[in-house]
This record gives structure tokens, C-alpha cells and sequence, in this order.
């Protein structure tokens, strides 16, 4: 356990549906990154909050995507009208300094 | 371009050494890292290296070279509980620290 949590763990929806993950970070942590990994590939950068103010996003984040850090604690990533492709695992890492620590991730299947 | 190169897959067996080599092309430098991760799991942090030479931690060293965009992650005294995938993740120059992934290496220890 590295300290990070991350809620649901597994997320089964339709496509179309909205889904809501939810990442707690280490508590002193001040950065907070997202990213996604699919089957066989290492994780992608999606989008970074350095406390509350969200500086950096990834192309990969269309406007399908959203994300909030809103106190500069924990952190929600929203996808509007889900589809098949965006099934993969949402991986949440919180850092101070060099090393990120990942929460366990939130594996999510459209169908 | 980002680019990150290190083998799919490799076969050890159980007491003896194994070198991961990765190599990278980057639009910028500021650290380099080797995460482990098990299947369904999160990465965890292995090892960080910013300047060129070795970095041994225990049963893990890791190796980098600037000038050659090169690494390497050595595991001594393999056991069983090492068949994993090492993911070799480069920071970029940006501010924000965000992690740039390999594919990562699916190392299979044989007994």
C-alpha cells in the first residue's frame, strides 16, 4: 500500500454512460498526475494539478474528460458518453518531490 | 518525439543476474526511472538516476548514460517474486514532472 487510494477499483458501464473515478493522495503530497494504461503498454500521461490549479493535460484528454482537484486534495476524473476505447486502467500517482507513488488504479470496461 | 525502447520480454532463472537494457529519445531530460509492476497491480518506484553511473540499491542496481540515452536495471540473486514487468520511465524537462513510460519488459523467472 503506497498510501494513494483510488475508488471504484473496477467500473463496468455501457457505452454513452458517465463515469466518475475518485483518487485520495498522500495527504502532504502538493502534485498530483493521471494517467492510462492499457493491455501490454506502460501508462500514458493524461493531466497534471500542482494543489488545486491543473497545469498541464495531455492531448489524449479529449473534451470527453474532465478533472478537478478542488481543494488540493483529492482529485475526480470524468468521462462524459463512455466509449469502448476508453476502456483501460486509470492510474492515480501523487508526488513532493522525484518518486510517484500509484494508487492501486481504477480498471474500466465499456461495453 | 518521446521514444522509449526496451525489450518486450525476457526468461531468467531463479539465483542468477538479468540486465534490462532501455534506451531513450526524449525532447528533454531530468531524470530517469525503473518502476516494477505485477500483473493488475500498480508500478512501485525501484530506482531513480539524474547523473551518469550506477545506482545500487540491495539486490536492484540501475545504470545510466546521458550521453548515450541509455539504461539499465540490474536484479541480482533473482527470486520467483521478481517475475514482473519493469517499466523504464523517463522525466522530460518539463515542469510539471510528468513520467514519459516504456512499454515495459515482461521478465518471466524460472525456477
Amino acid at each position: 500500500d503506497t498510501g494513494v487510494s483510488q475508488d471504484p477499483r473496477h467500473k463496468i458501464t455501457k457505452r454513452g454512460q458517465n463515469v466518475t473515478f475518485r483518487c485520495d493522495p498522500i495527504s502532504e503530497h502538493n502534485r498530483l498526475y493521471w494517467y492510462r494504461q492499457t493491455l501490454g503498454q506502460g501508462p500514458e500521461f493524461l493531466t497534471y494539478f500542482q494543489n488545486e490549479a491543473q497545469l498541464e493535460k495531455s492531448r489524449l484528454l479529449s473534451d470527453r474528460f474532465s478533472a478537478e482537484r478542488p481543494k488540493g486534495s483529492f482529485s475526480t476524473l470524468e468521462i462524459q458518453r463512455t466509449e469502448q476505447g476508453d476502456s483501460a486502467m486509470y492510474l492515480c500517482a501523487s508526488s513532493s518531490h522525484n518518486e510517484q507513488f500509484f494508487g492501486p488504479g481504477t480498471r474500466l470496461t465499456v461495453l | 518525439g518521446q521514444n522509449i525502447d526496451q525489450p518486450t520480454e525476457m526468461t531468467a532463472t531463479e539465483g542468477a543476474i538479468v540486465q534490462i537494457n532501455c534506451t531513450y529519445q526524449t525532447s528533454g531530460f531530468n531524470g530517469l526511472f525503473w518502476y516494477q509492476q505485477h500483473a493488475g497491480e500498480a508500478p512501485t518506484f525501484l530506482s531513480y538516476n539524474v547523473l551518469d553511473g550506477l545506482e545500487e540499491k540491495g539486490r536492484f542496481s540501475s545504470f545510466l548514460s546521458r550521453s548515450k540515452g541509455y539504461s539499465y536495471l540490474l536484479l541480482k540473486e533473482l527470486q520467483m517474486k521478481d517475475s514482473a514487468s519493469y517499466l523504464c520511465v523517463v522525466r522530460g524537462s518539463s515542469n510539471t514532472g510528468k513520467l514519459i513510460f516504456g512499454q515495459g519488459t515482461t521478465l518471466q523467472v524460472k525456477p
